[in-house]
């Protein structure tokens, strides 16, 4: 069963705009992750944040976590037609524990367009 | 490149059939995943292994084995193919086998067509 749900599924944008994909999850984790898939490609990891964090940067991306809503954002910046991908969060099962396998959710597809 | 190897990229094989997809992890990497990605369901967890022994296993059919060897290799063995099996494969690793905790490095994948 998916954890992590995104939204919008699919988001299309011009070059030089700003991208905002969010992650809806149901059961307590203790990280979330986000990863990106070129098309028919293996996903690429992004970025990791811990559940006592609230806000992370990497580059241009830039990640929110609010537990008490169960949700997440991930934020691209002046995105490039390079950005165009499927972006994917991640969560662990909420089984507790370490069992060490991530729940992927379908992903936002984003187009940039140059 | 994310020193994750899959073979073979591709593969059309017929219902009934027997593949086995083969996955090198990263260098000093112990802990090995398998995922099955198609249009409806996603990216769906199969199983994952950690220095030979399996540690967690998800939405996997009977059908469906995997192992981990001793050089920390490891195969997916998918038999009595179906046509709903027809999917992309892809392995992924890690260095501690908490991939909750930890970044995993995903190869790039095998396409599975079952005709």
């Amino acid at each position: 069963s998916q954890q992590g749900e995104e939204d919008p599924q699919a988001l299309s944008i011009q070059e030089g705009e700003n991208a905002t994909m969010n992650c809806s999850y149901k059961t307590s984790i203790n990280n979330l992750q986000w990863y990106r898939q070129n098309s028919g490609r293996g996903l690429v990891h992004l970025i990791l944040i811990r559940s006592n964090e609230r806000e992370k940067h990497s580059g241009r991306l830039r990640v929110t976590l609010d537990t008490s809503k169960k949700s997440s954002s991930l934020l691209i910046t002046a995105s490039r037609a390079a950005d165009t991908a499927s972006y994917f969060c991640a969560t662990d099962a909420g089984y507790g524990g370490s069992q060490g396998n991530l729940i992927f959710g379908k992903g936002t597809k984003l187009s940039v367009k140059p | 490149d994310s020193g994750v190897t899959q073979t073979p990229k591709h593969l059309i094989t017929a219902t009934g059939q027997r593949v086995t997809l083969r996955c090198s992890p990263r260098s000093g990497d112990l802990s090995v995943y398998w995922y099955q990605q198609s249009l409806d369901q996603g990216l769906q967890f199969l199983i994952q292994y950690y220095n030979g022994e399996e540690r967690a296993k998800g939405n996997i059919l009977e059908r469906f084995s995997a192992q981990q060897f001793p050089d920390l290799h490891s195969e997916l063995n998918l038999s009595s193919l179906e046509l709903g099996d027809s999917a992309l494969y892809f392995c992924a690793s890690s260095a501690r086998g908490d991939g909750t905790n930890e970044k995993l490095f995903f190869g790039s994948g095998t396409q599975l067509s079952v005709l």
